[in-house]
């Protein structure tokens, strides 16, 4: 079966740092996408991972261990722009389905 | 920047008609998708689109769906005797090459709501 899990809702104070952790058992496996959606709106890309480690670009990162089925995204310096649904996704099958998480509500606070 | 377009971003019909709902991918974009996502659920896949035929779909993706590419530039979702269960946000997405790493481009969705 496929399943992703992620924490339903997260609080963080502006200027802190936040991870949001991502677990996930899907039959296939190209690599790992993390998105913010805000309501109402459309995921917009944050980060992808297919090999083991850390990527990190600007105040986000991106951690990922294919043995243990995990990633983590930290954002780092957190606005309250940030305030925001973060959705891990895995990019499954030969023509590239993403399955979604649930998605973490993200509430930054001043 | 190149994005994908999506119309209309709001349609509102009546339980039982038939909609039609419309993308424009990135233009050099060979691999089309459609995802919805039910208010306050999660991003569900629904079909993949590759070479002008369905190269994927999921269990949600039946009878009562179909895909096409009339042109060369559209890419269309109908959804024929339309559920109140089809409320919901749908997404098209297109992305230029598949395997890893190769990111998909969201529309900025339409918002169906059958009443």
């Amino acid at each position: 079966g496929q399943n992703i899990d992620q924490p339903t809702e997260m609080t963080a104070t502006e200027g802190a740092i936040v991870q949001i952790n991502c677990t996930y058992q899907t039959s296939g496996f190209n690599g790992l996408f993390w998105y913010q959606q805000h309501a109402g709106e459309a995921p917009t890309f944050l980060s992808y991972n297919v090999l083991d480690g850390l990527e990190e670009k600007g105040r986000f990162s991106s951690f990922l261990s294919r043995s243990k089925g995990y990633s983590y995204l930290l954002l780092k310096e957190l606005q309250m722009k940030d305030s925001a649904s973060y959705l891990c996704a895995v990019l499954s099958g030969g023509y590239n389905k993403l399955i979604f998480g649930a998605g973490t509500r993200l509430a930054v606070h001043p | 920047e190149p994005e994908v377009t999506q119309t209309p971003s709001h349609q509102v019909t009546q339980m039982g008609q038939e909609v039609i709902l419309r993308c424009v991918p990135i233009s050099n974009h060979l691999y089309f998708y459609w995802y919805r996502q039910i208010l306050g659920q999660k991003v569900e896949f629904l079909v993949s689109f590759y070479n002008n035929e369905i190269s994927e779909k999921s269990e949600i993706f039946d009878d009562q769906f179909s895909v096409e590419r009339p042109d060369g530039s559209n890419f269309t979702l109908k959804i024929r005797s339309t559920k109140l269960e089809d409320s919901a946000m749908y997404f098209c997405a297109s992305s230029e090459l598949t395997g890893g790493g190769t990111e998909a481009f969201f529309g900025q969705g339409t918002r169906l709501t059958v009443v």
